[in-house]
């Protein structure tokens, strides 16, 4: 099993400032199939980015990724209120895709 | 509009199954995969399995792999998860999520979730 680390655990940051989430893998991960979700209280999780660095469809630009083999890293460039959150990151390289244990994102 | 409609909540006592719907609207059914995936209360989310609208290739996760059985209806554009011998821990939100036609896939739609409760 591929086992994904999140750092940091809890993130806060204010509004207007670039928010950095790492996710690191316990092995490669194959093609670079790495996926960010980010999920809301109390709703369900939305796909941000796939293969890690495409965005999602109607994501805001201010999200991106970026990194390959073991080490990706998801940036939100500009903190809005809104993007208070559990950013989650998910491998699907291998069949049985496993997901980081995410990683909490607060607007002070 | 792409749509996955899940079955209402569930309370069940430990030792029971449970069985929860996914309606999908809006895609070709037999196009994608459907994944379940849990969360269990404050906590963090779990692929437990993934069958293929196509032709019900399926894989579980190694922690369920012998209570969970993924079925769908083709017809009706529907997929099933049947959880037997319920414990405990298997208290949590299950949702199902759009994959591709394949097993290795990124999650672009998901359900709104069924909260299973275990408890005697």
């Amino acid at each position: 099993e591929n086992v994904l680390t999140q750092s940091p655990g809890t993130l806060s940051l204010s509004p207007g400032e670039r928010a950095t989430l790492s996710c690191r893998a316990s092995q490669s991960v194959n093609a670079n199939y790495l996926a960010w979700y980010q999920q809301k209280p109390g709703q369900t999780p939305r796909l941000l980015i796939y293969g890690a660095s495409s965005r999602a469809t109607g994501i805001p630009d201010r999200f991106s990724g970026s990194g390959s083999g073991t080490d990706f890293t998801l940036t939100i460039s500009r903190l809005e209120p809104e993007d208070s959150a559990v950013y989650y990151c998910h491998q699907y390289g291998s069949s049985r895709g496993t997901f980081g244990q995410g990683t909490k994102v607060e607007i002070k | 509009q792409v749509q996955l409609v899940q079955s209402g909540p569930e309370v069940k006592k430990p030792g029971a199954s449970v069985k929860v719907s996914c309606k999908a609207s809006g895609y070709t059914f037999t196009s994608h995969g459907i994944s379940w995936v849990r969360q269990a209360p404050g906590q963090g989310l779990e692929w437990m399995g993934w069958i293929s609208g196509n032709n019900g290739d399926t894989d579980y996760a190694q922690r369920v792999q012998d209570r969970m059985t993924l079925s769908t209806d083709t017809s009706t554009g529907t997929a099933f998860m049947e959880l037997r011998s319920l414990r405990s821990d298997d208290a949590a939100v299950y949702y199902c999520a759009r994959g591709g036609s394949g097993s290795s896939y990124y999650f672009d739609y998901w359900g709104q979730g069924t909260l299973v409760t275990v408890s005697s």
